[in-house]
Order: C-alpha cells, then structure tokens, then sequence
C-alpha cells in the first residue's frame, strides 16, 4: 500500500476555503486517491474519490496532478461544523482501507 | 434508509476476559468490514466478509475473530482482552467493498 503524509493538523475561518494537500510518492498504476473525514465519537465518513485530473462533488473537490504523487482536497467556505479529522487513503479499489494518522481540521468563527 | 448500526455502545471489561460486538450493515450491503481505532490515530483494518466469507484479515492476532451471518449482519468477538485492545471498534458495510459506510463504533474499555 502506498504511504501518505499529510500535515498533521490545520487551522482556518468560517468562510475560507482550506485545502489539504497529502503526499503520495509511491503511488501505484492501480491506486485510487480516497479522503474521509471523521467527526469525534463517529466513523469516518467517504467524502471524495479520484484517480487523476480534478474531481467535484457537493461538498468537495479532489486535485490530482499528472504525475500523481500527491493530491489535494478542496474544502470550499467552510463553517464550523466543518471542524473534523480529515484522512487520506491511496489504494486499489479493494476492501482494506489504510488510514494514516490524518489532519486535524479546526475552523474558528 | 437506515445507517449502519452497532451495538453496544459503550463497553466496560476487565482483562482476561472475551468480549461480543455486534454490527448490522445497510439494507442490500454484503460486505462487512471491521476496524479498531486507537486514540488519536486512524482506524486500522482486522476483518472483512463478503457474502458470509473471510475476505481479508489485517495484522491482528487470533484471540480476534469475526463471523457474518445470512443476513450479512456480523458479530467480532475478542478473547484474553488486554489493555491495549481499548478502543473504539467500527464497522462498515458497503454493497461490493470499496466504497464503505461506517457505523459510530463500539467504545471498549479493558480494566
């Protein structure tokens, strides 16, 4: 399984938009590039997936340059419910899901 | 549509002894998929069966083990309980095994 880093924790603004960027230099043909986030005392939750280029969906967008080595999640005017874990998984479209330690995302008012 | 649920909640043992956590997936999901999380890290993979099979196992020891039942709800069950197995317990489910839906964990504390 590829190896990711991401920062470990990061601060922003109700309005702002915050991106997170997560490296992943040994990234493989096969690999899929996957974000969750997860809330205290909750599982984690799918938010976006992609393999190259750029993806959108209602609450994210996913940038994945052409090499593929790293990526970054787009959090558009985010609000204090926003306030959450955030994980990035690089791996085939397979059952064992390999969480690193994540980013705390912390948005103050 | 209903989540995934767990049960219980929360729960307290003491070492030594074995422990019982239940998970029913989301209607028309085959696949289940437990993981435990430790404090201030992510969640690490032990199980996965899809359609009542083991799928996968992830680098935990024996005294884990996990069964699905026909109606792809599952029960992962946790002997000898030591001290470092506190932790929050969470099961997902997804129709194929990719994409997973996860439940809000059982908490597991060891005295």
């Amino acid at each position: 399984l590829a190896k990711t880093t991401q920062p470990i924790s990061m601060d922003s603004y109700e309005g702002q938009e915050v991106n997170i960027t997560c490296s992943h230099n040994n990234i493989a043909t096969n690999d899929y590039i996957t974000w969750y986030q997860q809330f205290p005392s909750q599982g984690p939750r799918f938010i976006i997936q992609g393999y190259k280029t750029k993806v959108t969906n209602e609450v994210a967008s996913l940038f994945i340059p052409a090499d593929r080595k790293s990526s970054t999640l787009s959090l558009p005017r985010v609000s204090l419910s926003d306030t959450a874990v955030y994980y990035c998984l690089v791996g085939d479209l397979d059952y064992k899901l390999s969480f690193g330690a994540g980013t705390t995302v912390t948005v103050r008012a | 549509d209903a989540g995934v649920t767990q049960s219980p909640t929360h729960l307290i043992k003491t070492r030594g002894q074995q422990v019982t956590l239940r998970c029913s997936p989301i209607s028309g999901h085959k696949s289940v998929s437990w993981y435990q999380q430790v404090l201030g890290q992510g969640p690490q993979f032990i199980f996965q069966y899809y359609e009542k099979e083991e799928r996968g196992r992830g680098n935990f020891p024996d005294r884990f083990s996990a069964r699905q039942f026909p109606n792809y709800s599952s029960e992962l069950n946790v002997n000898a309980l030591l001290l470092g197995d506190s932790a929050l317990y969470l099961c997902a489910s997804s129709p194929t095994g990719s994409e997973q839906y996860f439940g809000p964990g059982t908490r597991l504390t060891v005295t």
